[in-house]
Formats: structure tokens, C-alpha cells, sequence
């Protein structure tokens, strides 16, 4: 079965602070999709980033960067330089190729970004 | 292209009520999931649709809850006689390519409908 972990429940830092949210999965599929989504507190699930299993490169953008290695089947987010506006609820999430392709949600990390 | 519309918002009721909740996809998406979030959880997944054809379903899913989406359009979360444990956001999404979509990023969420059963 496939799961994700996301240990740091809150997560505060001071405006300006790097922070790092880790997240470790477990799947038995060789083909799969890695997710974040940033929740606010209006409830939609925004998208921030898609990786397939195949592409271990690292991603930046802007202020966000991801860390994926399959080694130690880890998908960490890092912001840099937060800002207040980065305040939220963040999922890492897991979805197989075939089939539904449902998400598999962590429990998530509140990021709290204090002035 | 509005994104995907959920309604009520919010829904309060009393414990033994039916309540059915509505989802309206973005237009060209075949497949449309229903998600469950309690409070301080991710998202759990309920059921998913391929068009009109309900093809899977969690074992979150009980007897009490029933999902519909006729003609491959918008889709009904229905759940009867409500129970306190039942109070949770429920989510849809849709997609036209599943989670390796090379149109768009593979899911587009609703807002949610926040039940609260007392």
C-alpha cells in the first residue's frame, strides 16, 4: 500500500527564515507522481509541483525548491526568504500511474511565517 | 473555465439527516475524485469516476454513502442518516489526464463542502 509521512506537524519560523518540509513515502510501484499542494485557510487545495519517478532532478522556482531522492524515497520543499503570504497548510502527496491514479495524501504541515 | 464548483460551502445538520453535496468539474475533465478531510488530516480518498462509470471506491466509503455522476457531468455525494463522525470537508477534483496530464498539473480541487453534523 502506498503512504506518505510527514513528521513535522507545525512548523514556525520568523519572515525571512529558510524552511524545509520533509516528506518520505512508501510505495511497491517503479512508475509513480510525487505532489505538494499548499492549502490556505479558504480550503482549496492549490498545485504547486507534479515529479514523476523517473526525474530525480531538483526543481526550482522562484522562492520554492524540492529535493527529490528516490535513495531515501524523500520529496522535501524547501522556501526560501519566506514571507508571511507563504502561511498554510502543506500536503505532500503520492499517486500511482495506472488505475484511478487517486492521491495519497501525507497528514500535512502547518507553516506558520511570523512577521 | 471556472474550475471546480462545489456547493453548499458549508452544511450543518442534525445527526440522522441525509445530506447531498454537488460537484461541478471543469467541462472537459472525464475523471472526477471525491476526497474526505477531517480536521488536522490530509485528504482521504472516497471514490472516483471515469465519465459516468463509478470505478473505484474506498472502504471509507460506507453503505450510508452513495456517488453519482450521470451523464459524465457534474457528480452528487448524497450520505444518509448522518452521524457525528460524518462532520469532515469533502473535496472533489477532476482531471483529463489522471496525475501524468500533459495538459495542465493532473488534478484541479473544489473548495469544498464543510458538513458539520450535530
Amino acid at each position: 500500500a502506498q503512504k506518505v509521512t510527514q513528521a513535522q506537524t507545525e512548523i514556525s519560523v520568523v519572515e525571512k527564515e529558510d524552511v524545509t518540509l520533509d516528506c518520505v513515502y512508501e510505495t511497491r510501484d517503479t512508475t509513480y507522481y510525487l505532489f505538494w499542494y499548499k492549502q490556505p485557510p479558504s480550503g482549496e487545495l492549490v498545485f504547486l509541483i507534479r515529479r514523476n519517478s523517473f526525474d530525480e532532478q531538483n526543481e526550482i522556482s522562484g522562492r520554492y525548491s524540492w529535493n527529490f531522492q528516490k535513495s531515501t524515497s524523500s520529496f522535501n520543499f524547501t522556501i526560501t526568504a519566506s514571507q508571511v503570504v507563504d502561511s498554510a497548510v502543506y500536503f505532500c502527496a503520492l499517486s500511482e500511474a495506472t488505475g484511478a491514479q487517486k492521491l495519497v495524501f501525507g497528514q500535512g504541515t502547518r507553516l506558520t511565517i511570523n512577521p | 473555465d471556472t474550475g471546480v464548483s462545489q456547493n453548499p460551502r458549508h452544511k450543518i445538520t442534525k445527526r440522522g439527516q441525509n445530506v447531498t453535496f454537488r460537484c461541478d468539474p471543469i467541462s472537459e475533465h472525464n475523471r472526477l475524485y471525491w476526497y474526505r478531510q477531517t480536521l488536522g488530516q490530509g485528504p482521504e480518498f472516497l471514490t472516483y469516476f471515469q465519465n459516468e462509470a463509478q470505478l473505484e471506491k474506498s472502504r471509507l466509503l460506507s453503505d450510508r454513502f452513495s456517488a453519482e455522476r450521470p451523464k459524465g457531468s457534474f457528480s452528487t455525494l448524497e450520505i444518509q442518516r448522518t452521524e457525528q463522525g460524518d462532520s469532515a470537508m469533502y473535496l472533489c477534483a477532476s482531471s483529463l489526464d489522471g496525475a501524468h496530464g500533459t495538459r495542465g498539473y493532473g488534478y484541479t480541487f473544489g473548495s469544498g463542502t464543510r458538513l458539520t453534523v450535530v
